[in-house]
């Protein structure tokens, strides 16, 4: 089926400490795992993706690592910082038509708040 | 660059009345989705078009839910007749292609519809 689960739904940390956010997805054929932040209110922008090509990416703060034999990839920030304060959605492609695109299935959203 | 506009943010309606959104993508772009997202979930996919032609409808209610996409540009989203259930805000979202696989979607600033 297509699931994506996300945990935890909230997630509080003081500023300069590590987040952590898990999702494990269900179609094995998933390639692409992009992240979403979505500040409130506001639209959700990507924040950083990777192909099942890689194990690890890496940008600035923020890092993705993906498993695909167990089918679950994480985000983690570093350093966090009260601007890093939003809901973030991670996202599994299906049906990928390559270099033309697919259908992304989101997980259901973990609420970081980032304590001064 | 612009981003991709929807109109109109809000509305609310009574049930059983119709409504009709309105979205742009952005220039160039071929892909053209539009996503529910309930308060407090992931966006879910109604329907994705490539180009005017449609991708993936499989989880539109099509009983009361249309949408085109005329021209391979603009598109709308209508509901007719409005239930209780589909208070939510409806994100439009256009993608870009990067080489090697990578789909970034850009999200326009949604709009939130209330049925009362």
């Amino acid at each position: 089926g297509e699931n994506v689960e996300q945990h935890p739904s909230t997630l509080s940390v003081q500023e300069g400490d590590s987040a952590v956010i898990k999702c494990t997805y269900s179609d094995s054929a998933s390639n692409y795992f992009p992240w979403y932040k979505q500040e409130l209110g506001k639209r959700p922008q990507l924040i950083i993706d990777i192909r099942s090509n890689v194990g690890e990416k890496k940008d600035q703060r923020i890092a993705v690592t993906l498993n695909k034999t167990a089918k679950h990839f994480s985000l983690h920030i570093t350093e966090t910082q009260p601007e890093d304060s939003a809901v973030y959605f991670c996202a599994a492609l299906i049906k990928e038509i390559y270099n033309q695109g697919g259908k992304l299935i989101f997980g259901q959203g973990t609420e970081l708040s980032v304590k001064p | 660059e612009a981003g991709v506009a929807q109109s109109p943010r809000y509305k609310i309606i009574e049930k059983r009345q119709s409504v009709a959104f309105w979205c742009n993508p952005i220039s160039g772009h071929a892909t053209l989705y539009w996503y529910q997202q309930i308060l407090g979930q992931g966006p879910k996919l109604l329907i994705q078009f490539q180009n005017n032609g449609v991708v993936d409808d499989s989880q539109l209610p099509k009983d009361r839910f249309s949408a085109e996409r005329l021209k391979g540009v603009d598109s709308t989203l209508k509901i007719q007749p409005a239930k209780l259930e589909d208070s939510a805000v409806y994100l439009c979202a256009s993608s870009l292609v990067r080489e090697g696989g990578f789909y970034e979607q850009y999200f326009g600033p949604g709009t939130r519809l209330t049925v009362t």
